[in-house]
């Protein structure tokens, strides 16, 4: 079985600074990895997926996210923040054969400075 | 592209009445449907997977006679709460899985469901 660890459940962080969302996962099997953000009363919209090949992974809205396998970590970041990077972001992982279940972690709150 | 819809994105409605939800996929087919669960503050519970022309595979603990789901055609599904009671009130995802895709699932923005 998968399971997703998101180890802060809250990052406060001032406009301009980069910041890092954690992410780590278990499995027995290669996996699929995601990461997800959703705005308050909205449905999620994803931000970059990691398939395979090329372990640095760049997605919308200037994130990217590193796969680390000796790790089992999927870490997101971004360089500099904007007041409207403030959301909820999830980390999610599935199995790259058979079955279809998503696992999603606890979300992470970011939350933008000025 | 890979649009997902869902209606009604808020519906208030008494107790012991029936609440229908709609997703639909506007722009790519969906062999895949997932329907998920959010209380405030908290990740997503995945409630049921459906596909297309069978009967969906609810999740442990998930009433099937409460929340019933049809997957009718390969861009809609639909949600029925049954008899809807105070502890339904949540806000429901539904997500989508193209039929070209790896795994990756396409979100509806969600329906408020206020049991009164």
């Amino acid at each position: 079985a998968q399971s997703v660890t998101q180890l802060d459940s809250q990052v406060p962080v001032f406009e301009e600074a980069p910041v890092e969302l954690r992410c780590n996962y278990s499995s027995s099997v290669s996996v699929y990895l995601f990461w997800y953000v959703q705005y308050p009363n909205q449905g999620l919209q994803l931000l970059l997926k990691y398939l395979s090949g090329s372990t640095l992974v760049k997605g919308i809205n200037g994130f990217e996210a590193e796969f680390n396998k000796s790790q089992t970590s999927f870490h997101l970041r971004k360089p500099s923040v904007h007041i409207s990077d403030t959301a909820e972001y999830f980390c999610a992982v599935n199995r790259n054969t058979g079955g279809f279940k998503t696992i999603f972690g606890a979300g992470t709150r970011l939350f933008v400075k000025a | 592209g890979a649009v997902v819809s869902q209606h009604p994105s808020r519906v208030i409605c008494k107790s012991g009445t029936s609440v229908k939800i709609e997703c639909r996929s506007l722009d790519f087919q969906a062999t895949t449907m997932f329907w998920y669960r959010q209380f405030p503050k908290q990740s997503l519970m995945l409630m049921a997977t459906s596909n297309e022309g069978s009967k969906a595979t609810y999740e442990q603990g998930v009433e099937k006679d409460k929340f019933l789901i049809n997957h009718a055609s390969l861009t809609l599904s639909t949600l029925t709460v049954t008899s809807a009671h105070p502890e339904d009130s949540s806000f429901y995802i539904c997500s989508a899985q193209a039929v070209d895709s790896i795994k990756t699932q396409y979100f509806g923005p969600g329906t408020r469901l206020l049991v009164l």
